[in-house]
């Protein structure tokens, strides 16, 4: 299965753009990029998905590079209530199955 | 709203103990998943269900069984319970497709002593 690589933690303050990075070099041609943030004591939530192209929705941008090796959320004006776990998940399929492979994820801290 | 509800937030149990997670979703969703998470790990992947009796072992199946008798719910089973399966445990469901979200539950802080 295709893994993905992100940094443990970043740090923005209130009112600035954050750019969140993910690696995914194994990912293959069927695989799609999800991203799911998590808040402190609930389960994760879904952001934003693509496949090649850039995305938008009201939530965050997604950013895929071409070669579709990496790919970065971009949350424009960061909030305190973003402080979350970030995950970049590929959806893979398995079996006739679309299953989401988790990384480790970055924990977003916002500055006031 | 849609919903994903675990049975329990908490739960203690002792080691050898058989334990049960349920796990119910009201929205019709084939796929169903049960994930462990851990402080450093992130989310592992237990077990999924594609359809009713239907399932499929995840990337950490060891010590666990699961059973979908009905669409709506996906159980998880610890056979033995074991120190080491002390975690948080995740549901989600989603219909089947590479676009579709999972949606999440709650999670069950399971501690096993």
């Amino acid at each position: 299965d295709a893994k993905t690589t992100q940094p443990n933690s970043m740090e923005s303050n209130e009112e600035e753009p954050v750019h969140l990075p993910c690696n995914h070099s194994t990912i293959s041609g069927t695989d799609y990029i999800h991203w799911y943030r998590q808040l402190p004591s609930q389960g994760p939530e879904y952001v934003i998905h693509g496949l090649t192209s850039n995305v938008n929705n009201r939530m965050a941008s997604l950013a895929i590079a071409e070669d579709r090796k990496s790919s970065t959320l971009i949350l424009h004006r960061a909030t305190l209530r973003d402080a979350a776990v970030y995950y970049c998940i590929l959806r893979s399929i398995t079996s006739g199955t679309y299953k989401y492979i988790f990384g480790t994820g970055t924990r977003l801290k916002v500055l006031a | 709203d849609v919903k994903v509800t675990q049975s329990s937030r908490y739960l203690v149990k002792r080691t050898g103990e058989k334990v049960f997670l349920e796990c119910v979703q009201d929205m019709d969703h084939e796929n169903m998943f049960w994930y462990r998470q851990d402080p450093g790990l992130g989310l592992r992947l237990i077990y999924f269900s594609y359809d009713v009796k239907m399932k499929e072992k995840g990337d950490i199946p060891e010590g666990y069984s699961v059973s979908r008798e009905k669409k709506e719910r996906f159980s998880l089973i610890l056979e033995s319970a074991s120190t080491n399966q002390t975690s948080m445990y995740l549901c989600a469901s989603s219909s089947p497709g590479p676009t579709n979200e999972a949606f999440f539950g709650q999670g069950t802080r399971l501690t096993v002593v």
